[in-house]
């Protein structure tokens, strides 16, 4: 069973445009929504991340948005730059448990095209 | 800065054998993690570890075992290697709530059974 479903699976975008990732989630219980970026060769690194008290985060280009009742969550890049080429991943969690862990979507590859 | 690392970064190994897949941290963080990356499956949780000497099983744990002697170190052992365990392995470690919950990811070894 899928928890986090992410979209699109990949993604070209040319220079300066808004690229935009879209994860939905099931799990009412999940309370800390993480965005990782990796680029080849490299481990995952966060990005930005949200709790669903809020409905946006914004750090930089980057913007997390938030519908808690759609139980969705995307990732806008502002002003995409050929070095935001990567893979993407939204995640999700139920921090509030000892043993909590996180649930990977299965990540976007985007390309930005100079 | 947080530093994982992985034993090896390409590893071919034959069906039948026993393999053993070494991470190391250097942050003191209590939490650790095994995951395998596949093209289209994104990241899916083998393994973790909130402690020396505790482990649970994640979402895939059939095959493998794992071991955490020491708390800055976590290893992933395939048993009886099969040609279906042919992926990306990313250890991970992080400092749970102390550390907002971000996990540090290694370079990830890319293993191949034969």
């Amino acid at each position: 069973q899928q928890q986090v479903k992410q979209s699109p699976q990949s993604l070209i975008v040319q220079k300066g445009g808004i690229s935009i990732i879209n994860c939905a989630y099931e799990n009412t219980a999940f309370d800390y929504f993480p965005w990782y970026q990796q680029f080849p060769g490299k481990g995952p690194a966060l990005l930005i991340a949200i709790r669903p008290d809020v409905s946006e985060k914004k750090e930089g280009r980057f913007t997390i948005s938030f519908n808690k009742s759609a139980k969705q969550f995307s990732l806008h890049i502002m002003d995409s730059q050929p070095g935001d080429s990567a893979t993407y991943f939204c995640a999700a969690s139920n921090s509030g448990g000892s043993n909590y862990k996180l649930t990977f979507g299965k990540g976007t590859l985007l390309t930005v095209n100079p | 800065d947080v530093k994982v690392t992985q034993s090896s970064r390409y590893l071919v190994k034959r069906t039948g054998e026993k393999v053993f897949l070494e991470c190391v941290q250097d942050m003191d963080h209590e939490n650790m993690f095994w995951y395998r990356q596949d093209p289209g499956l994104g990241l899916r949780l083998i393994y973790f570890s909130y402690d020396v000497k505790m482990k649970e099983k994640g979402d895939i744990p059939e095959g493998y075992s794992v071991s955490r002697e020491k708390k800055e170190r976590f290893s992933l052992i395939l048993e009886s290697a099969s040609t279906n365990q042919t992926s990306m392995y990313l250890c991970a470690s992080d400092r749970g709530l102390a550390g907002g919950y971000e996990q540090y990811f290694g370079p990830g070894t890319r293993l191949t059974v034969t």
